[in-house]
């Protein structure tokens, strides 16, 4: 139980364009959903909080105009990178909390941005 | 803000030694959770501790949460080599809506 399945897996853009990264939540309802960025060989930094049927909250310093996140329905959450940029590439993980279980991860989107 | 100091950064260990990392923090968590991450993947929870001073088993893992909830060590005994990866620690902090705060991570390499 607790599954958190997360697709795309990899993807490829162009720079300037935009790229979407859903996260379900299989078997349980997700109130709340997180979204991690990691660079190589570093650790997860939280990126924002989702929040089903209300605004994200984002961390210090992520620009929330550039990752769109929406979360509106208890099962899905959704991240939008804007205009992506090179700098952009990273592996992006979402995570929800389960209730008597803990955290459980979605597997992860290797963006790449050429 | 809060903090977490895990160490050591990498091990490199022969097949069949016991492992041992720990995690550190100047600040009060209600949680420690660790967990392993496979490349490419997102990281697997390996064990939770909601009280301090517990001491819990899954298999040949073994983790405690310190008494001042401020720390928290993981043991993995009789390592082979598929425990290769890395290894996170994660405090909740925040009440019951709590966000996560990672470690830096081990690395574990086990040589046949």
């Amino acid at each position: 139980g607790a599954v958190v399945s997360q697709h795309p897996s990899w993807v490829i853009c162009k720079s300037g364009t935009s790229v979407k990264i859903e996260c379900r939540s299989l078997d349980f309802q997700a109130t709340t959903m997180f979204w991690y960025r990691q660079f190589p060989k570093q650790s997860l930094m939280l990126m924002a909080t989702s929040n089903e049927g209300s605004k994200a909250t984002y961390e210090q310093g992520v620009e929330k105009d550039k990752f769109l996140i929406n979360h509106a329905s208890l099962t899905l959450s959704t991240l939008t990178v804007t205009s992506a940029h090179p700098e952009d590439s990273s592996f992006y993980i979402c995570s929800a909390r389960v209730e008597g279980y803990g955290y459980t991860f979605g597997s992860g989107t290797r963006l790449t941005v050429v | 803000g809060q903090q977490l100091n895990q160490s050591p950064q990498s091990m490199f260990i022969q097949e069949g030694e016991d492992v041992s990392m720990n995690c550190t923090s100047s600040s009060i968590f209600n949680t420690w959770l660790w967990y392993k991450q496979d490349p490419g993947e997102g990281p697997v929870l390996l064990i939770a501790l909601y009280k301090a001073g517990e001491l819990t088993s899954n298999g040949r893992l073994t983790a405690q949460f310190g008494i001042t909830r401020k720390d928290s060590f993981l043991n993995i005994s009789a390592s082979i080599p598929s425990d290769v990866g890395i290894y996170f620690c994660a405090g909740v902090y925040g009440g019951s809506q709590g966000n996560l705060i990672f470690g830096k991570g081990t690395k574990l390499s086990v040589k046949p």
